[in-house]
């Protein structure tokens, strides 16, 4: 089955850029996502990439994608104390049934210190 | 307008129990989804409902695990009976009717979550 995979932990001061990185294996990707999850919250749809593009950006959020190493990333630029969360990648592919049958990555934990 | 609601919030029941997780879509979302994340793994499917029909169930882990959506409306998962590797966070998701690709994204919301802890 398609597999989606990210580093488990991330560490950043205040102010700095933080980095999230996602692979995944599924070739007909579509579309790619990133959730954000808040201690004692749901999951919050972030941003999102279609397969098409390079790159999005959106405010402090930059999403990187290359698709040749089926690679995706998450850039957080000026990153506060309220980014400390767990950050889901996701995709779902273009042979899917159902555009909300998304395969997820089990999930980046971003503590940012002061 | 509420967003989709999930109930309880926490359950810790022991093993060989019973547990009804429910969840709320937001009202006039046809499609309702569940997830689980079992002990800090990937996120997995569980399965979709459009309305009151199962559209797919290829993610229910064996067949302890029961789903229903009486009327198109809430759904319940029933576990039944509850072994430990149940644990982990049960998410309801729900959206507008997929009449385009674009629905899931500018249409679909994530509940809170249900953390069951089976012991």
């Amino acid at each position: 089955g398609e597999d989606v995979e990210q580093s488990l932990f991330l560490s950043v001061r205040e102010g700095d850029s933080s980095v999230i990185n996602c692979t995944y294996t599924d070739s007909s990707s579509t579309y790619l996502y990133w959730y954000k999850q808040e201690p004692g919250a749901g999951l919050q749809l972030l941003t999102y990439i279609f397969s098409n593009m390079d790159m999005k950006q959106d405010q402090r959020l930059t999403v990187l994608l290359n698709k040749k190493d089926k690679h995706l990333s998450l850039r957080i630029a000026d990153t506060q104390t309220g980014d400390s969360a767990i950050y889901f990648c996701a995709e779902v592919g273009e042979t899917t049934d159902s555009w909300g049958k998304l395969q997820f990555g089990a999930g980046t934990q971003v503590v940012v210190t002061p | 307008e509420a967003g989709v609601t999930q109930f309880p919030s926490h359950s810790v029941i022991e093993k060989g129990q019973t547990v009804t997780l429910r969840c709320d879509p937001i009202s006039g979302h046809d499609n309702l989804y569940w997830y689980r994340r079992v002990m800090g793994k990937e996120i997995k499917f569980l399965l979709h409902f459009v309305k009151e029909s199962k559209q797919d169930e290829s993610g229910m882990p064996n067949n302890r695990f029961l789903a229903e959506r009486t009327g198109g409306t809430y759904s319940t998962l029933k576990v039944q009976p509850a072994e430990l590797e149940d644990s982990g966070v049960y998410f309801c998701a729900s959206s507008q009717p997929e009449t385009s690709r674009d629905a899931w994204y500018t249409e679909a919301f994530f509940g809170q979550g249900t953390r069951l802890t089976v012991v």
